[in-house]
């Protein structure tokens, strides 16, 4: 059974780099019929794409956040990361990493991680 | 503001059905077959109940169903059951400029 889970920081400061990491168990990051990406939801509000990657590197971006992100995998540890830079605190949100059939569906979720933002 | 639209919430009684709206535009719902729709429970991560606009993924009851017409999806639940009772959210393709879009959830009510 494919399991992700996020890790990182739970407490990042206003302007500074959030920094997360998602480990994929049960399956192979390298599989050539999968994507990998980030979706934020903040307290009480809707689902926002962050970005989705492929294995080879291949990444896309949401247009708002695409100056500020960088998404990357590890392979070697079946793991990918994502990065946004110049956080505020709009961005205190919870994170979630899920595993999709290139950028038409998410079809396993990590259970998320919170991140806020404040000083 | 969501890229797609979706009514804030809908409800119905068990056993009855509803059906959840997304509208977006030519350039996301009405261009792709690639929207799915999401169902997420209170303090849990979401989960797909339809992709490619109307396949299941294993698992899924057949009581949920996906169309769409024009710019406009739509989910349908049939004999709503209690557990039913979550919130709902389209996605769709967007195009190579917007990648991928959702809609701002639907909170479903069983009466």
């Amino acid at each position: 059974q494919l399991q992700l889970q996020e890790s990182g920081p739970g407490l990042v400061k206003p302007s500074e780099t959030l920094s997360l990491t998602c480990t994929v168990s049960g399956g192979s990051i390298n599989s050539s019929s999968y994507y990998w990406g980030w979706i934020r939801q903040p307290p009480g509000k809707g689902l926002e794409w962050i970005g989705s990657m492929y294995y080879s590197g291949s990444t896309y971006y949401n247009p708002s956040l695409k100056s500020r992100v960088t998404i990357s995998v590890d392979t070697s540890k079946n793991q990918f990361s994502l990065k946004l830079s110049s956080v505020t605190a709009a961005e205190t949100a919870v994170y979630y990493c899920a595993r999709g059939g290139w950028l038409a569906y998410f079809d396993y979720w990590g259970q998320g991680t919170l991140v806020t933002v404040s000083s | 503001q969501s890229a797609l639209t979706q009514p804030p919430s809908a409800s119905g009684s068990p056993g009855q059905s509803v059906t959840i709206s997304c509208t977006g535009t030519s350039s996301d719902v009405g261009g792709y077959k690639y929207v799915s729709w999401y169902q997420q429970h209170p303090g849990k991560a979401p989960k797909l109940m339809i992709y490619e606009v109307s396949k299941r993924p294993s698992g899924v009851p057949d009581r949920f169903s996906g169309s769409k017409s024009g710019n406009t999806a739509s989910l349908t639940v049939s004999g709503l059951q209690a557990e039913d009772a979550a919130d709902y959210y389209c996605s769709s393709f967007a195009g190579t400029n917007n990648w991928k879009v959702f809609g701002g959830g639907t909170q479903l009510t069983v009466l």
